[in-house]
């Protein structure tokens, strides 16, 4: 089955500064990879998400990118905000088939005001 | 418009004892699924179902149940709660034919303790 490594597993960065997530994933079949965002205590909520079929997607303040020959994929996140620090998991299944996601282990990210 | 609601959002159970864990959407999704959240793990998928009347295994199904008889819910049943089963546990549902989208939204969570 598949099997996603999510790095680093805990970041601090200073407000302003921009934050980098890396997750690699083992099964070549996989074209969709989400990200979350989970906040203590609550629930994980998506922010972005991108397939194979495109490189990169950006929205606002957040990015993804995708490197499907290398299996990577990278959350990026500029000019931090304290409302930014949570914990931040991305994922990775067949399109058609996101009943049944693998996680990463999951990053914290914490900044710093 | 509520999306999925999960209940209860705590439980404390001895082992051995069973108890149901109960899931609705209101987002007519064909989608439903039930993950696990442990720390330092990240989220692992317990069972997921396609549509009413179809269940699969996930990752770690052993010492749950699931069923699907209608859309909205989806309830997940420990048989014989051990120790090991102290979690957080999401609901999530996707996919709607109408608004085209596979989104997984997830519930709020239920965080069980098993003595």
């Amino acid at each position: 089955g598949e099997n996603v490594e999510q790095h680093p597993s805990t970041l601090s960065v200073q407000e302003g500064d921009s934050a980098v997530i890396k997750c690699t994933y083992s099964d070549s079949a996989s074209n969709y990879f989400p990200w979350y965002k989970q906040e203590l205590g609550k629930r994980p909520q998506l922010i972005i998400d991108i397939r194979s079929n495109v490189g990169e997607k950006k929205d606002q303040r957040i990015a993804v990118t995708l490197n499907k020959t290398a299996k990577h994929f990278s959350l990026h996140i500029t000019e931090t905000q304290p409302e930014d620090s949570a914990v931040y998991f991305c994922a990775a299944s067949m399109r058609g088939s996101n009943y049944k996601l693998t996680f990463g282990k999951g990053t914290l990210l914490t900044v710093n005001p | 418009n509520a999306g999925v609601t999960q209940t209860p959002k705590f439980q404390v159970l001895k082992t051995g004892q069973s108890m149901t864990l109960q899931c609705a959407q209101d987002m007519n999704h064909e989608y439903m699924s039930w993950y696990r959240q442990d720390p330092g793990m990240g989220l692992r998928l317990i069972h997921y179902s396609v549509g009413a009347g179809i269940t699969d295994q996930g990752e770690v199904p052993n010492g749950y149940n699931v069923s699907r008889s209608t859309t909205e819910d989806f309830p997940l049943r420990l048989l014989s709660a051990a120790p090991s089963q102290t979690s957080v546990y999401f609901c999530a549902s996707s996919y709607s034919r109408d608004a085209h989208t596979d989104t997984q939204y997830f519930g709020p969570g239920t965080r069980l303790t098993v003595l």
